[in-house]
Order: structure tokens, then sequence, then C-alpha cells
């Protein structure tokens, strides 16, 4: 059972527009989200964050929004440059006991930005 | 400064034999993690390491994969009488508080 869902594998978009990637949980335990970058042969990198006690976190071209209420989360890259093509992944963590610390990740999506 | 190292950065073996895949965490992190990304999978989740605390084994797909962290420090994830199932990049993790840095992975291939 997925508990993290991307359902969009691949996202095409203009250089210089906006860029949505989503991302669907269903573990109400889930209160600390984050998004990672994926360029091929690498790990995955970090980018941006947000607790649950948030709805929105910005960092420069990157903002995560969370709507709890929907358990679902998005992440806006604006303007959107030919650099940001990657596989992006979606990764929750819980608070229930002692698994407040793995991650479980979507399967990501593939963003390519067109020049 | 330096990050999260793996070695090898990839490994061909045949059926049945034992590997064994290496991480040196950013220094000073207390957390480790091993994760593995099979085929249009997300990453999963397979042991956690917190200072000296007993690790945390329950995503260990089957009692083959084994892992160990000497002085706190580089981790070993063995992987014995290896399947073709068990192909996938392996990714290494680490962090002190924070968001979890992740290494390049091993990419493991199982003939």
């Amino acid at each position: 059972d997925q508990q993290v869902k991307q359902n969009s594998p691949s996202l095409s978009v203009q250089e210089g527009r906006i860029s949505i990637l989503n991302c669907d949980y269903t573990n109400s335990m889930f209160d600390y989200f984050l998004w990672y970058k994926k360029y091929p042969a690498e790990g995955p990198t970090f980018l941006i964050s947000i607790s649950s006690i948030k709805d929105k976190n910005e960092d420069g071209r990157f903002t995560v929004f969370l709507n709890k209420s929907a358990k679902h989360l998005s992440l806006h890259i604006v303007p959107s440059q030919p650099g940001d093509s990657a596989v992006y992944f979606c990764a929750a963590r819980g608070n229930s006991g002692g698994s407040n610390y793995k991650l479980t990740f979507g399967k990501g999506t593939l963003l390519t930005v067109n020049p | 400064g330096a990050g999260v190292s793996q070695s090898p950065s990839n490994k061909v073996t045949e059926k049945g034999k034992d590997v064994e895949l290496r991480c040196d965490p950013i220094s000073g992190h207390t957390a480790l993690y091993w994760y593995r990304q099979s085929l249009g999978q997300g990453l999963e989740f397979l042991i956690y390491f917190q200072g000296n605390s007993a690790p945390d084994k329950s995503g260990l797909p089957s009692d083959r994969f084994s892992a160990e962290r000497t002085g706190g420090s580089v981790s070993t994830l063995t992987i014995q009488r290896t399947q073709q199932e068990d192909s996938a990049v392996y990714l290494c993790a680490s962090s002190l508080g924070g968001p979890q840095h992740f290494g390049d992975g091993t990419r493991l291939s199982i003939l």
C-alpha cells in the first residue's frame, strides 16, 4: 500500500513558466514533508521541506504548499529553468513512536524544462 | 565539504554470491540510513542507525540482508546469496537532526 503517491510520472514545461509537482499521502501520522531532486547517476539532493504546522514554505524559486485536510502537498518552481530538469521525489516522515525518522518516498516525477 | 560517500559505485555479481556495500557518512552525523531504489520505484527504507542505539532493521526484506556500523561512522550493508530481485540502487544517507543527505548510491546488478 503506497502511503505517498506522486500520480504524474512526468511533467514538461517551458523555460520561464511555473512547474507544479503534486504529491498525496494517506498516513495522517506524517508530520514533516520533504522534496528531493535527483539527477541521473546521482543521489537525491534535499530541496525544501515543510512541517505540518505550516501551510507554506518558500525558498527562492521553490515553494511548497501543504493542505493537511486534503493530505496533499505541491512544489512550485517559478520561473522554471532547464537545469531544473530532474526527477523530483516527495517524502514524508511520521511521528509515530520510534518511527519518526525514516522517510517514505513517492515514486517520483520526471520534470523536463524545455528551453 | 565532503558528502556521503558510497563504494563501489557499480557492482555486478553472479546470483548466489555475497556482496558488501560501503557507506561513509558526513562527519559528525549521528544518524545513518540505508534505502534501495528498484527500477521505476521510489526509495524503500531498509535500516537505520542512531548513535549507539540498537538499529531499526524493520525494512530489511529478508534475513539475507544485514548491516553494521562500526565506531559510529562507516557502515557496511551485506547481502548474502544474492538473488536477481536484489538488483537495485542502494542508497545511504546521513543526518544530524535535519534533512537526510544522500550518497550517489551503489548500482547492484545480479546476473
